[in-house]
């Protein structure tokens, strides 16, 4: 059964600080990661893809992933209110012809003003 | 092209009755993902499509699911015999291929009374 797991939180932030969202994964033919941002009532918002081991930025995201640990993180600097939502993480390209993408249970993040 | 597009928004069906949703992809992308997601839970695979081609299923999924694409293009989801189990959000992606950004739409929240 391939699993990708997350801390379900609630992860509370000051605004300004760093959110650090984790997320394991328990198969290693896992290819392609990725960070979907979901608001209340709404439909997931991709907005990270890391595909190699090590950090990937896009503007105040980072996206961090080892492959041998079998671990992703999303790294949000200055932390706004806004971004307050439960963040998704989901792994895909298991073998063969299998593209499906299995997601974890998401982690809620509240930045407090 | 404007994303993933789905249809119905909102559908409240009373148990027993038939369903079927609608979701068009963004039109380069050959790959389509049907998801369900309840409160509090990460979407779940139900099945996907390359091009025409219904690559994968979810064993968890009842018999009374079936998904089609037709040609290609847009696809459909009927859900027959509707269970109050069945209300939840139906989620549609696409991707361009394999491994690669998939895209969700605005989702169908079922209500099945």
């Amino acid at each position: 059964q391939k699993e990708v797991e997350q801390n379900s939180g609630p992860l509370s932030v000051p605004e300004g600080a760093i959110a650090s969202l984790n997320c394991t994964y328990s198969d290693r033919g896992s290819q392609s990661f990725f960070w979907y941002r979901q608001y209340s009532g709404k439909s997931p918002e991709l907005i990270m893809s890391i595909y190699s081991n090590g950090d990937k930025e896009d503007g105040r995201f980072t996206a961090q992933l080892n492959k041998a640990s079998q671990y992703v993180s999303l790294l949000i600097r200055d932390s706004q209110p806004s971004d307050s939502a439960t963040y998704l993480c989901a792994g895909g390209g298991y073998g063969g012809s299998q593209g499906n993408l299995i997601f974890g249970k998401g982690t809620k993040l509240s930045v407090k003003p | 092209d404007t994303g993933v597009s789905q249809d119905p928004r909102h559908k409240i069906t009373k148990r027993g009755q038939n369903v079927t949703f609608r979701c068009d992809p963004i039109s380069e992308h050959n790959r389509l993902y049907w998801y369900r997601q309840t409160l509090g839970q990460g979407p779940e695979f139900l099945t996907y499509f390359q091009n025409e081609a219904q690559l994968e299923k979810s064993r968890l999924l009842s018999d009374r699911f079936s998904a089609e694409r037709p040609k290609g293009s847009f696809s459909t989801l009927e859900i027959q015999r509707t269970e109050q189990g069945d209300s939840a959000m139906y989620l549609c992606a696409s991707s361009f291929q394999k491994n690669t950004e998939a895209f969700f739409g605005q989702g169908t929240r079922l209500t099945v009374v």
